[in-house]
């Protein structure tokens, strides 16, 4: 994998329901790993940064796993509400550039 | 953590004019960084604002096209020249944060559209 990689591009869940993302990312020279939520017409806001392989975070009924050595991450919501409905950014950071490369982003978009 | 204002928030302009955005930091930060995010597209950095010497400019972005100017700590300004339809994005200035591991704080960002 050369490039940051989200799945899927967009999803639509009923409320109450979990759900899962995922972030592929090129291994090599990997530094840290940043999970971001957008919601419309706001700022970017930071949910995790993660360094170490097996790394797991938690925030609230949000939580991801890392593996550094795969080249992956997971975003997982538990029990989505219509707020959760935002852009999940995933961002690898260079070790060799420190430049953070961004993937297209999850859309979810949570339904009452 | 760090609040950044942007301005302005969205603009419709006309194909070979010029818009300015503008950001302000409530603190000062040493490295101010402009994105863009094209329709369906990665955001994607643009260059990277120094305070007292010129901006680093990533590959496919040159300073004729987007000037940035960083007078002080707290504040940067980035410039879409010459504008044509396929500038039309969302542009956001962030800041890093060392002690909260690096993470980056946006501003609200700006919607152009260029006719």
């Amino acid at each position: 994998i050369l490039n940051v990689e989200q799945s899927p591009q967009s999803l639509h869940v009923q409320e109450g329901d979990s759900t899962n993302f995922t972030c592929s990312f090129p291994s090599s020279n990997f530094y840290a790993l940043h999970w971001y939520r957008w919601e419309t017409a706001k700022s970017p806001e930071a949910l995790f940064v993660m360094t170490l392989n097996g790394d797991e975070k938690k925030k609230g009924r949000i939580s991801a796993t890392l593996n550094t050595k795969e080249g992956y991450s997971y975003l997982y919501i538990k029990g989505s509400q219509p707020e959760d409905s935002a852009t999940y950014l995933c961002a690898r950071l260079s070790g060799n550039t420190g430049k953070l490369i961004f993937g297209q982003g999850t859309t979810l978009q949570v339904k009452p | 953590s760090a609040v950044i204002s942007q301005k302005p928030s969205r603009d419709i302009c006309q194909r070979g004019t010029s818009l300015t955005i503008q950001c302000q930091v409530d603190s000062q930060v040493t490295m101010m960084f402009w994105y863009r995010q094209q329709p369906g597209q990665s955001l994607t950095l643009i260059a990277t604002a120094n305070q007292g010497s010129e901006a680093t400019y990533e590959s496919g972005f040159v300073i004729d096209k987007f000037p940035i100017s960083r007078p002080n700590l707290t504040f940067s300004t980035l410039t879409v020249s010459n504008m044509s339809p396929e500038d039309s994005s969302i542009y956001l200035c962030s800041v890093e944060v060392r002690e909260q591991g690096e993470k980056l704080f946006f501003g609200s960002g700006t919607q152009l559209s260029v006719l």
